[in-house]
């Protein structure tokens, strides 16, 4: 069973235009929502993260949202530029525990058009 | 930043051998590292956790004999794909969360072709 939910599987933006990726998690207990960024042939890296206790984190042209309540997070990039093309992975995993296992989503392909 | 290496970056193979991964923490010690596998356009599948000084815990279908998995100092875990066959051609992954378990670091993965 999928732990964390992601859409859309693939996005199409213009240079310059809001890149938008959705997530959803059932497990109440997660407490750490990292957001990875993954170029072919690379291994992910950390774009941005965030913890329950804010709704927003801002980090650049890059923004999570956070509604505990809908148990939803999103990714915005702003003014999205053809660097940004990518894969990006949602992810979520339970800081308390000793394993700090992360649990990601399915991924979305970023694709930003000149 | 907290820097995990992966080597090699890429392996070609004869089917039937075997290849070993090697993935270091290079600036902290990690008493867990896990292993996780990825096709193409897919998300990462967690394969193994590794935990040093003691025996890997694998997830539900992998294959223990297969693929195994050492961890013997706080900065090195292998993974050994024992008698590899073309199926198991993938991308590997290894990460390293830090000591407080704050923040998960990635190697850069290794493509695994088996011929």
């Amino acid at each position: 069973q999928q732990q964390v939910k992601q859409s859309p599987q693939s996005l199409i933006v213009q240079k310059g235009g809001i890149s938008i990726i959705n997530c959803a998690y059932e497990n109440t207990a997660f407490d750490y929502f990292p957001w990875y960024q993954q170029f072919p042939g690379k291994g992910p890296a950390l774009l941005i993260a965030i913890r329950p206790d804010v709704s927003e984190k801002k980090e650049g042209r890059f923004t999570i949202s956070f509604n505990k309540s809908a148990k939803q997070f999103s990714l915005h990039i702003m003014d999205s530029q053809p660097g940004d093309s990518a894969t990006y992975f949602c992810a979520a995993s339970i800081r308390g525990s000793t394993l700090g296992r992360l649990y990601f989503g399915r991924g979305t392909q970023l694709t930003v058009w000149p | 930043g907290a820097v995990v290496s992966q080597h090699p970056s890429w392996v070609i193979c004869k089917s039937g051998t075997s290849v070993k991964i090697e993935c270091r923490s290079l600036d902290f010690q990690a008493t867990t590292m896990f292993w996780y596998r990825q096709f193409p356009k897919q998300s990462l599948m967690l394969m193994a956790t590794s935990n040093e000084g003691s025996k890997a815990t694998y997830e539900q279908g992998v294959e223990k004999d297969k693929f195994l998995i050492n961890h013997a100092s706080l900065t090195l875990s292998t993974l050994t794909v024992t008698s590899a066959h073309p199926e198991d051609s993938s991308f590997y992954i290894c990460s390293a969360p830090d000591r407080s378990f704050a923040e998960a670091f990635f190697g850069q993965g290794t493509r695994l072709t088996v011929v």
